[in-house]
């Protein structure tokens, strides 16, 4: 699985939209690009994810570039509630990787201000 | 509804105790897998579950035991032998083994006493 590298911190204003990068320069043609947030002592919650094309719901929007070597989530109304740590991974489809890989990095602190 | 059901919220150990950790779920999926995270860090794999009676070691399981009896749970023993046992730990599981999205539990907090 490729490896992400994402800001460890980022500030965004309340109502403003919130834009969280993360670069996953080896990522190979089945591996798809995932987000998640945990919200303080919580467990990480599922956002969204995509293969190639830009993806929406009702949560986010995710921007893939056309050489899929970097993405961004973007929060299009940020609230205080969305203050959280964001991991950004890629993931194969199939058993392809060892269990090491199911390893979250240290994301990206988001803190929305009023 | 379904999801994961981590208990308790908060543990504490004594000096020398095993202690046991639930994660329950309702949804279904075959993959289990722990997780510890410690403060201002990602999350690490303890241990890792493709399907009933099966388990596997992930990168830092020394310290702790699991079993998979049931598809539905996963219960995780840090043991005496884990020498630093206060963090954060985190159940999740997924349809497949590696399959994504995972879904994660509200997590148990321990702390040694």
């Amino acid at each position: 699985d490729a490896k992400t590298t994402q800001p460890t911190s980022m500030d965004c204003a309340e109502g403003r939209a919130a834009n969280l990068p993360c670069n996953h320069s080896t990522i190979s043609g089945n591996e798809y690009v995932y987000w998640y947030r945990q919200i303080h002592s919580q467990g990480p919650q599922y956002i969204i994810h995509g293969l190639k094309n830009n993806e929406t719901n009702e949560m986010a929007s995710l921007i893939i570039t056309e050489d899929r070597k970097s993405s961004t989530l973007i929060l299009p109304h940020a609230t205080l509630r969305d203050t959280a740590v964001y991991y950004c991974i890629v993931r194969g489809t199939l058993n392809t990787g060892t269990a090491s890989k199911l390893t979250f990095g240290t994301g990206t602190r988001l803190q929305v201000t009023l | 509804d379904g999801g994961i059901t981590q208990s308790p919220k908060y543990l504490f150990r004594k000096e020398g105790q095993n202690v046991t950790l639930s994660c329950e779920q309702n949804l279904n999926h075959d993959a289990m897998y722990w997780y510890r995270q410690d403060p201002g860090q990602g999350l690490r794999l303890i241990y890792y579950s493709q399907i009933v009676n099966d388990f596997q070691k992930g990168d830092i399981a020394e310290g702790y035991s699991v079993s998979r009896e049931k598809k539905e749970s996963f219960p995780l023993t840090v043991t005496s032998a884990q020498k630093n046992p206060t963090a954060f730990y985190l159940c999740a599981s997924s349809i497949a083994l590696l399959q994504q999205p995972q879904h994660f539990g509200d997590g148990t907090r321990l702390s040694i006493l």
